[in-house]
């Protein structure tokens, strides 16, 4: 049974970079023609879609976030992973990493709270 | 950028009865809309795609319909664990995609 799991920092300063990283467990992140990705939930407000990765390694963005975000995929460690620079408050959210099916997020992990703050 | 628009923002309705809740996009996003169920401090759970298809495991209670740029789901018979945020999604020419804002649905 496939598994996602988010990793990081739970708190980052304004203007420093935020870094996460997914775990896929129960099966290889490589073995099906999925993309992963990442989508984010600011406290007491709506989804947003970050954006996502081909096992591959192509990559799509969200164009509001597109200049500060960078998805990665690292096989060997059945991992992807997200970083988002120049934080500021306004990026203290949930942070969900997703598989979605032809643009449908049928897998979620659980989230994992990223606050931005001195 | 497609924005999805949800309506209402609250729905408040007494178990056992019938809620609808809407979303609307700015653009056709043809069936390539799905909806998906969060309760507090959990992540979303798929319901719907393809505007109508139930996603594996979801009860019958739970319907989409629309096309275009108008959709529904309607949960026939409210049960207890209903009560929750729902999201509307578009991912018409995936990638990219957007959610709605979100319709909370609420115990009369």
């Amino acid at each position: 049974q496939l598994q996602l799991q988010e990793s990081g920092p739970g708190l980052v300063k304004p203007s420093e970079t935020l870094s996460l990283t997914c775990t896929v467990s129960g099966g290889s992140i490589s073995s099906s023609s999925y993309y992963w990705g990442w989508i984010r939930q600011p406290p007491g407000k709506g989804l947003e879609w970050i954006g996502s990765i081909y096992y591959s390694g192509s990559t799509y963005y969200n164009p509001s976030l597109k200049s500060r975000v960078t998805i990665s995929v690292d096989t060997s460690k059945n991992q992807f992973s997200l970083k988002l620079s120049s934080v500021t408050a306004a990026d203290t959210a949930v942070y969900y990493c997703a598989r979605p099916e032809d643009g449908v997020f049928d897998l979620w992990g659980r989230g994992t709270l990223v606050t931005v703050s001195s | 950028e497609i924005v999805m628009t949800q309506s209402p923002a609250t729905l408040s309705v007494s178990p056992g009865e019938r809620a609808t809740l809407s979303c609307r996009a700015s653009q056709s996003v043809s069936s390539n809309l799905a909806w998906y169920q969060q309760k507090p401090g959990q992540a979303p759970r798929l319901l719907i795609y393809g505007a109508s298809a139930r996603a594996t495991g979801i009860p019958a209670r739970f319907s989409g319909s629309g096309s275009g740029t108008e959709f529904t789901l309607t949960i026939s018979s409210l049960q207890s664990e209903d009560f929750a945020v729902y999201y509307c999604q578009q991912y018409n020419n995936w990638p990219p995609c957007t959610f709605g804002q979100g319709t909370k649905l609420e115990i009369k």
